[in-house]
């Protein structure tokens, strides 16, 4: 079956460090995305990236980073920066860009905690 | 300031009853409107998307309206299952560069 793959599913960070959160699409969709979602709040956007080997940033990108060298892999590191990283985490796609209006299709997410 | 409200925050409703969520937007300029479905931790699954155009879209027992005069989308649940408690959340889309606004969701509980 086709799909986002997250991983862990729960991640545990203690002060100073960096963590890396996994995230494979087997879709062959162009676009990723990663969210974080903390309780009553809607979705916010981290990063965003529409091709392999370009991102951009979202509205909450500082203490963050990612890469994306391959079409289906976007992994996203939580720095040591990131002062209040406790929450899920979310990665999406979607066939095309953002701007096309096509639906997004989302793993199951990590949840991060700090130690 | 682009804002997606929905309202109830949250809801208990019976099995096999019908129930209505609301989503009010004030985001410019309008591009879609999108029903997610978000169970207890897990991520969210897309329900139906509607561009300016379209005034209703069905899912299965799901029925999402929009009116972009009044910038309202409501989200109609048929004859509830047990499975259908979780979060929906509305997301509108903004413009041509598809920015994406997220409601808070409204929290559906249906009791047997």
């Amino acid at each position: 079956d086709g799909g986002i793959t997250q991983s862990p599913k729960y991640l545990f960070r203690k002060e100073g460090q960096n963590v890396t959160l996994s995230c494979e699409q087997n879709l062959n969709h162009d676009a990723m995305y990663w969210y974080r979602q903390d309780p009553g709040q809607g979705l916010r956007l981290i990063y965003y990236s529409q091709i392999v080997n370009d991102f951009q940033k979202g509205d909450i990108a500082e203490g963050y980073s990612v890469s994306r060298e391959k079409k289906e892999s976007f992994p996203l590191t939580v720095t040591s920066a990131q002062k209040n990283p406790t929450a899920f985490y979310l990665c999406a796609s979607s066939l095309w860009g953002r701007g096309a209006g096509q639906p997004q299709h989302f793993g199951d997410g990590t949840r991060l905690s700090i130690l | 300031k682009n804002q997606v409200e929905q309202s109830p925050q949250s809801l208990i409703i019976l099995e096999g009853k019908n129930c209505t969520l609301q989503c009010n937007y004030t985001v410019s300029p309008f591009s879609n409107l999108r029903w997610y479905k978000q169970d207890t931790g897990r991520g969210p699954v897309s329900l139906t998307i509607m561009t300016f155009s379209e005034n209703t879209k069905s899912n299965g027992r799901y029925t999402a309206t929009l009116d972009a005069d009044t910038k309202q989308s409501s989200l109609h649940i048929t004859a509830s299952q047990l499975s259908d408690s979780a979060s929906y959340i509305c997301v509108v889309g903004v413009g041509s560069q598809g920015n994406l606004i997220f409601g808070k969701g409204t929290k559906l509980s249906v009791k047997p």
